[in-house]
């Protein structure tokens, strides 16, 4: 059973404009939600995290926003451009104990066009 | 460059055969993780060590195993490799937090194919 879902399997979007990626969750214990890009022949890059004490999280052009009600996480990219072209991967965690443990989904390829 | 360093990049062995995986943490980082990604597949956490410790368990087969030495790499080994054990294996350090995770690096994977 997946406790992490990313169900767009890609995402296409002109450059400029908005990219939404989103994550779905069914653990209620996760409380602390990390996005990874990766590019090819690379490993993950770790691109921005938010714990379950906040909504919203803000680095430059990236977004995430955690709707734990809902169990959902989005990463917003404003603008997108040709270079965040990559696959995504949303991860989850806990605090405390056994920590450390990502649990991730199985990514998202966003392609941004020129 | 994440500062995780991991050998062999590329591995083509036949079933049935053993292969170790090898791989060097961030400086200061006490613990490693490592993750098999199967095509079409999200990366599926196998093991965590911390400072040469067994700390979490994932999805690991009996077939494989790990250890984290005194100087703080880690290995992972393959045994019996079928077919299905063909995926990129990943490793990962970070720096434990006491009140909560950290971000892991990862390093670029070595890409085992079985033939």
């Amino acid at each position: 059973d997946q406790q992490v879902k990313q169900n767009s399997p890609s995402l296409s979007v002109q450059e400029g404009r908005i990219s939404i990626l989103n994550c779905d969750y069914t653990n209620s214990m996760f409380d602390y939600f990390l996005w990874y890009k990766k590019y090819p022949a690379e490993g993950p890059t770790f691109l921005i995290s938010i714990s379950s004490i906040k909504d919203k999280n803000e680095d430059g052009r990236f977004t995430v926003f955690l709707n734990k009600s809902a169990k959902h996480l989005s990463l917003h990219i404003v603008p997108s451009q040709p270079g965040d072209s990559a696959v995504y991967f949303c991860a989850a965690s806990y605090y405390g104990g056994s920590q450390g443990n990502l649990i991730f989904g199985k990514g998202t390829k966003l392609s941004v066009k020129p | 460059d994440s500062g995780v360093t991991q050998t062999p990049k590329h591995l083509i062995t036949a079933t049935g055969q053993r292969v170790t995986l090898r791989c060097s943490p961030r400086s200061g980082d006490l613990s490693v993780y490592w993750y098999q990604q199967s095509l079409d597949q999200g990366l599926q956490f196998l093991i965590q060590y911390y400072n040469g410790e067994e700390r979490a368990k994932g999805n690991i087969l009996e077939r494989f195993s790990a250890q984290q030495f005194p100087d703080l790499h880690s290995e992972l080994n393959l045994s019996s490799l079928e077919l299905g054990d063909s995926a990129l294996y990943f490793c990962a350090s970070s720096v434990e937090v006491v009140l909560g995770p950290s971000e892991a690096f990862f390093g670029q994977g070595t890409r085992l194919t079985v033939v």
